[in-house]
């Protein structure tokens, strides 16, 4: 089993509907969660931290279920340009500080 | 600007033709990062580095070799280049390890 699991899509929804993801991982040590979002061979970009109790950016929102382990990315009134693929990062806990990244999830917003 | 500076964009190469694609930071970070991404992998890291003269190996480091003698720059380095080895790298770096990447454009690298 990974130690960051997406489902990799394709979410394919229409302009202005709301889509979530969900990441899970399985390190239960796990201590700082981040959701990049990359563009087809570009180089992934920062797109939110997550903390524990939730944040929201705009039309995105994130949160973070301790309990579950998982993250969860919701993104509102999706735009033809918010078709990316959408990476979860997971930093491991303990002395190595090392970041874990999933595999991602392509979403596809059609007009 | 705050960026990360990887070269070249585009390289095709043939194998065993030694290679080095260059990173360079403008941020004074003291973590750097090589990294490799295939379809159904995701990223994998290669090598890291902690600090000036502090590297390590990462998940996939064979075949390959980095040096960190300035802290701005990290650059990989593919002594014998094998079809293998052909990927997507990005270079990233952070003020410490386990703080957000910034990452460079990436290098589309094909070993014939």
């Amino acid at each position: 089993r990974k130690e960051v699991e997406q489902d990799p899509g394709p979410f394919n929804v229409p302009e202005g509907a709301t889509v979530a993801f969900n990441c899970t991982y399985s390190n239960s040590a796990s201590q700082s969660f981040f959701w990049y979002r990359q563009d087809c061979r570009k180089e992934p970009k920062l797109l939110m931290s997550v903390y524990s109790s939730g944040n929201e950016d705009g039309r995105f929102t994130a949160q973070l279920n301790r309990a579950s382990q998982y993250i969860s990315l919701l993104i509102r009134d999706s735009k033809l340009s918010d078709s990316a693929t959408y990476l979860c990062v997971v930093i491991r806990g303990g002395a190595t500080n090392k970041l874990i990244f999933g595999t991602g999830t392509l979403l596809a917003v059609q007009p | 600007e705050a960026q990360v500076t990887q070269n070249p964009r585009y390289l095709i190469t043939v194998t065993g033709k030694k290679l080095t694609v260059t990173c360079s930071q403008n941020m004074n970070h003291e973590y750097m990062s090589w990294y490799r991404q295939d379809p159904g992998l995701g990223l994998r890291q290669i090598y890291y580095s902690m600090n000036v003269e502090v590297t390590d190996k990462g998940d996939v480091p064979e075949g390959y070799k980095v040096s960190r003698k300035e802290k701005r720059n990290f650059p990989l380095i593919l002594e014998s280049p094998s079809p293998n080895q052909t990927s997507l790298y990005f270079c990233a770096s952070s003020s410490r390890r386990g703080e957000k990447l910034l990452f460079g454009s990436g290098t589309q690298l094909s070993v014939l």
